[in-house]
């Protein structure tokens, strides 16, 4: 089975700094992808950035990028100039790759609590 | 686009009592994943539908239950609620390949 492991419970940043998440994960496939899922105190899950393992080229979404260790089964969130609305529960997880069929459910890591400091 | 929405957004019940959830998928999206959350936890997959057939399921016992209706609306059934069903239930919605997508939840509290 797959699990993540988010090893920071908590972590704070200052209002403008960079901070980076980090999660890894154990799988014996090699098809698979790879979110950062961000959830508010309002409880809604919102994407923040998807990697697909066979690309090697980190994904980014404006001032979100992971650094995806495939070998390593690493892929942390780096958060550059943090704003006030960064500030919530960010979860990384897993699903098997398409091929084969059937379901992908989403595993997940418990979760780091982000803080930004004003 | 219409976003997914989740309704009701809190439930109040007790134990040995049935509950309904339902959700409805954001338009284009054929797919709906329910999840759990407990406090202070990740979600939990709990099992998916796909073209109105379950597709797969977690480590959840068979007293959940689902439905996907034509439109790919789905409903989350649970029987004989137990404490530990208090949780916040999440539904996600996707189409082959795309990321899930999920909605604001249902927070379920089981006295």
């Amino acid at each position: 089975a797959q699990t993540v492991t988010q090893s920071q419970p908590e972590m704070s940043v200052q209002e403008a700094e960079t901070v980076t998440l980090s999660c890894t994960y154990d799988t014996s496939e090699s098809d698979y992808y790879l979110f950062w899922y961000k959830q508010p105190p309002s409880r809604q899950m919102i994407l923040v950035i998807r990697q697909e393992a066979y690309k090697q080229q980190n994904a980014t979404e404006n001032r979100f990028s992971v650094n995806f260790q495939k070998a390593a089964k690493s892929f942390s969130l780096k958060i550059s100039d943090s704003q006030l609305g960064d500030a919530a529960m960010y979860f990384c997880a897993y699903r098997r790759g398409y091929s084969g069929g059937g379901a992908d459910g989403l595993t997940f890591g418990k979760g780091t609590h982000l803080i930004i400091q004003p | 686009e219409t976003g997914v929405t989740q309704s009701p957004t809190h439930l109040i019940k007790t134990r040995g009592q049935q509950v309904t959830l339902r959700c409805s998928s954001q338009s284009g999206h054929n797919t709906v994943s329910w999840y759990q959350q407990a406090l202070g936890q990740g979600p939990q997959f709990i099992f998916q539908y796909y073209r109105e057939e379950e597709n797969g399921r977690g480590n959840f016992p068979p007293r959940f239950s689902g439905l996907q209706f034509p439109n790919y609306s789905s409903e989350l059934n649970v029987n004989a609620l137990e404490l530990d069903d208090s949780a916040l239930y999440l539904c996600a919605s996707s189409s082959p390949r795309s990321a899930q997508y999920f909605g604001p939840g249902t927070r379920l509290l089981v006295l």
